[in-house]
């Protein structure tokens, strides 16, 4: 079965860039979530979506981040201008939506800012 | 909101010990306790979860413990392996739409 692709696995890029993040879910799930991993936070739950309406975007740090999710099959993670502070690992993760069903992740996109 | 602790944040242990890592949660509604163990480059991949209606699970040498009064769940590995050496993450969840909140990890050694 194929996982939750992400790409890219890697972004270097200066700031003030554009970034663009993308995302394919598992086959079938219908919940889908954006994450940022850093060592100082930890894992951090940026955006929802169920049935690719965005439900909680309480995580997303502030207006340059955007996500978007035009299909079942693919989502999107914008930031728009980036800065230093924007690096990070970002991962994806799908779900079916029942009660209390695992998430699974892709392997992320280390994102540095220079 | 939740809130999950978790702690050792590191944890070293000879190969053949046991590992225990142990959490908190702070929500009283939670429901659902996934643990995801994450290698060097890798995304977190569940390992084991319980949900509140047990107290315990076990799956060959790993096995969680779940204690509602007290708010806490356990992670137990038994016989460690080297390739048991990654970064561990307890969370949390009431269901609904499923916010999943996570500890802070723990680095796992395990030493040959």
């Amino acid at each position: 079965d194929a996982g939750v692709i992400q790409s890219p696995r890697h972004e270097v890029t200066e700031m003030g860039q554009e970034v663009t993040l993308r995302c394919k879910p598992i086959s079938g799930h219908n919940s889908l979530f954006w994450y940022r991993q850093t060592m100082m936070r930890g894992l951090e739950l940026l955006i929802y979506f169920n049935n690719n309406v965005p439900i909680d975007d309480s995580g997303m740090p502030e207006d340059r981040f955007s996500a978007k999710m035009p299909n079942a099959s693919f989502s999107t993670l914008k930031i728009q201008p980036s800065e230093p502070r924007d690096s990070a690992v970002y991962f994806c993760a799908s779900s079916f939506e029942d009660s209390n069903q695992p998430q699974h992740f892709g392997d992320g996109t280390r994102l540095s800012i220079l | 909101g939740e809130n999950v602790e978790q702690h050792p944040s590191t944890l070293s242990v000879q190969e053949g010990d046991s590992a225990v890592i142990k959490c908190t949660y702070s929500d009283s509604a939670s429901n659902y306790f996934p643990w995801y163990k994450q290698e060097l480059g890798k995304g977190p991949q569940l390992i084991i979860d319980i949900r509140s209606n047990v107290g315990e699970k076990k799956d060959q040498r790993i096995a969680v413990t779940l204690n509602k009064t007290a708010k806490h769940f356990s992670l137990h590995i038994t016989e460690t392996q080297p390739e048991d050496s990654a970064v561990y993450f307890c969370a949390a969840s009431s269901g609904g739409y499923q916010k999943v909140t996570f500890g802070i990890g723990t680095k796992l050694q395990v030493i040959p």
